[in-house]
């Protein structure tokens, strides 16, 4: 079965500083993987997409995420943290057995501190 | 501007009430989906729909019902028997299945009260 995994329920970061926020997926066949981030009581809002060329993909508001295809990976990076990139994240996998729906991931709480 | 728009954004519900959630989009989408959120929790699939006057059931679907009579539009009806209402209620919409990602609405709050 495909599946998608955070790890994390929460990470914390000192604003200024990098940040990643872990996803790991189980596919058949090549995945096409999402990151989207949720503010407080609001839809989610697309970030960036893989579906296949580089590994490191750029996306909005100076996020990126980098496919590894070795260790199933696609972590959402950003170099130097905001305040206001405090939010819920979500990665997903396309499901290619299943209608081609989303797989979600359970969410990241990212914290930022000033 | 094109996208989908959820109403109402607040929605209170009595015991043994239906109430009807409202999502519509321009966006000239095919598929539609209707996803619960429980406070801190992720997202499960109540119903979605990849054409007019057809639909499937997702992962919750107890309790809920739907129609998609209209390519823009695809209400969710809470109905009675569902006994834990109380939750944050997103629709998306997709170009196709997924390929390109979802978009989503800005949401509904039901509250039973």
């Amino acid at each position: 079965a495909q599946s998608v995994a955070q790890p994390e329920d929460q990470v914390n970061v000192a604003e200024g500083n990098p940040l990643t926020v872990k996803c790991t997926y189980s596919v058949s066949g090549n995945p096409y993987l999402f990151w989207y981030v949720q503010y407080p009581n609001r839809g989610l809002q697309f970030l960036l997409k893989y579906i296949t060329g580089d590994n490191l993909v750029k996306g909005s508001y100076g996020f990126e995420a980098e496919f590894n295809k070795s260790q199933t990976s696609f972590h959402l990076k950003k170099p130097s943290a905001l305040v206001s990139d405090s939010a819920l994240y979500f990665c997903a996998v396309r499901d290619m057995d299943s209608n081609y729906q989303l797989i979600w991931g359970a969410g990241t709480k990212l914290i930022i501190k000033p | 501007d094109g996208g989908i728009t959820q109403s109402p954004k607040y929605l209170f519900r009595k015991e043994g009430q239906n109430v009807t959630l409202s999502c519509e989009q321009n966006l000239n989408h095919d598929a539609m989906y209707w996803y619960r959120q429980d406070p801190g929790q992720g997202l499960r699939l109540i119903y979605y729909s990849q054409i007019v006057n057809d639909f499937q059931k997702g992962d919750i679907a107890e309790g809920y019902s739907v129609s998609r009579e209209k390519k823009e539009s695809f209400p969710l009806t809470v109905t009675s028997a569902q006994k834990n209402p109380t939750a944050f209620y997103l629709c998306a919409s997709s170009i196709d299945s997924g390929f390109y990602g979802y978009t989503f609405g800005s949401g509904t709050r039901l509250t039973v009260v």
